[in-house]
């Protein structure tokens, strides 16, 4: 079975620093176009990350230079490094693995919330 | 690429038909020749789900009362006969050019 399994989230202070994690079974994440979505609580959906080909990535403006994505084969887990936050992060955080928008499956979320 | 998606809500009495459309501010046709345009169901409490891409393919285990069409900016996600379990907010994504944009959302909801 194909599952993804993210985990990491929680609460942090403006400012901070927080790592989430994707746990994947029933396929390689390595060889995957990998991907990071968020929902804000009560609103859509808005990517977050890609990552493919070995290590290119790609980010939308709103988080370009304070989010990283990164993979780890030996673990078959996607990360994703979020510093600098800002109230606006606030969102579940999902992973899906897929290409041009094609995106399947998603893992449940993982909540986090930037607060003072 | 801005995705806008009309109505924003629907209530639709079961057994009957539903439809939500998605309009592009741009073309989506990629450089392969490819329309890559999805559209995603979210179940109150559950994280989103693929039901169709490439305009019109249906995912693996999506009911065939599902079906999606459209060309070039347009394109429509219809439901044949509504069922209880089709409640929830339906999305339409393009994956054309990066970033991934998504639509608003639609709530649909039985009446």
């Amino acid at each position: 079975e194909v599952k993804l399994v993210e985990s990491g989230g929680g609460l942090v202070q403006p400012g901070g620093s927080l790592r989430l994690s994707c746990a994947a079974s029933g396929f390689t994440v390595s060889t995957s176009y990998m991907n990071w979505v968020r929902q804000a609580p009560g609103k859509g959906l808005e990517w977050v990350s890609i990552i493919y080909n070995g290590d290119t990535t790609d980010y939308p403006e709103s988080v370009k230079g304070r989010f990283t994505v990164s993979r780890d084969s030996s673990k078959n887990t996607l990360y994703l490094q979020m510093n600098s936050l800002r109230d606006e992060d606030t969102a579940v955080y999902y992973c899906a693995r897929g290409a041009v928008g094609s995106l399947a499956p998603w893992g449940q979320g993982t909540p986090v919330t930037v607060s003072s | 690429i801005v995705m806008t998606q009309t109505p924003l809500s629907s209530s639709v009495t079961l057994g009957q038909p539903a439809s939500i459309s998605c309009r592009a501010s741009q073309s989506l046709v990629h450089s392969d020749g490819n329309i890559y345009l999805s559209w995603l169901q979210q179940r109150p409490g559950q994280p989103p789900r693929l039901l169709i891409y490439k305009i019109s393919n249906r995912f693996s285990g999506v009911p065939d009362r599902f079906s999606g069409s459209g060309a070039g900016t347009d394109f429509t996600l219809d439901i044949s006969s509504v069922e209880a379990e089709d409640v929830g907010v339906y999305y339409c994504m393009q994956g054309t050019q990066l970033p991934y944009t998504f639509g608003q959302g639609t709530k649909l909801e039985i009446k």
